[in-house]
């Protein structure tokens, strides 16, 4: 069946440090993989996308990357900030016909002062 | 633009009740999605639209919940009757096309509580 697979422990890191997020996939071959930003109480906001054919994508000081072969994005928040506390979802399309994306549960990351 | 704008914020009715969640997408947006994310499962997708037509529904988890969208700025989600198990917190969001290249634009979601 098809999964995706975030940490479901909330990850701790302190200020100024780099983030690390991780998001497996199993069963999908994604043409496109997005990350979402969610705030209590909020809806998911979106950060970032990219596509298969493509291993790094920046911005600001997020970084992306997408490993078709190991099925993994890797996501990045370099010199993290307290503000940078919320919860990070990746998003999976399989492309081809329209079915939308698919949510992982997201990981809890809270930057410590 | 406003964003996607859905009401009402928050929902509490009782078992058996009709509910009706509503959404306006960001305006040139063909494509209209209505989640819903819980603890255990995460987010889920229920519906989704295309220049107003229903194209998948296979995420709608019973009979007793049906989706409607009558023009490109307005959707519904209904469930009747509702049960305690549908309690959720649902979304709505739009995009421009299928695959939501510049990303998929949420509302800020339902809070439905069946007691």
């Amino acid at each position: 069946s098809q999964k995706i697979e975030q940490n479901s422990e909330a990850l701790n890191i302190q200020e100024g440090k780099t983030a690390t997020l991780t998001c497996n996939y199993t069963n999908y071959s994604p043409a496109y993989l997005q990350w979402y930003r969610q705030d209590p109480g909020r809806g998911p906001v979106f950060l970032l996308l990219i596509r298969e054919n493509e291993k790094e994508k920046r911005k600001e000081r997020l970084k992306v990357t997408f490993d078709t072969t190991l099925k993994q994005s890797l996501f990045h928040i370099t010199a993290s900030q307290p503000a940078d506390s919320a919860t990070y979802l990746c998003a999976l399309s399989s492309g081809g016909g329209a079915d939308g994306l698919t949510f992982g549960k997201g990981t809890h990351l809270i930057i410590q002062p | 633009d406003a964003g996607v704008i859905q009401s009402p914020r928050h929902e509490v009715t009782e078992m058996g009740q009709e509910v009706t969640l509503r959404c306006k997408p960001i305006s040139g947006h063909d494509y209209l999605f209505w989640y819903r994310q819980t603890m255990m499962r995460g987010l889920e997708l229920l519906i989704y639209f295309n220049n107003n037509v229903p194209i998948d529904d296979s995420g709608m988890p019973e009979d007793r919940f049906s989706a409607k969208m009558p023009n490109a700025s307005f959707s519904t989600l209904k469930i009747q009757p509702s049960e305690p198990r549908d309690s959720a917190v649902y979304f709505c969001a739009s995009s421009l096309g299928p695959l939501g290249v510049a990303g998929y634009t949420f509302g800020s979601g339902t809070r439905l509580t069946v007691v």
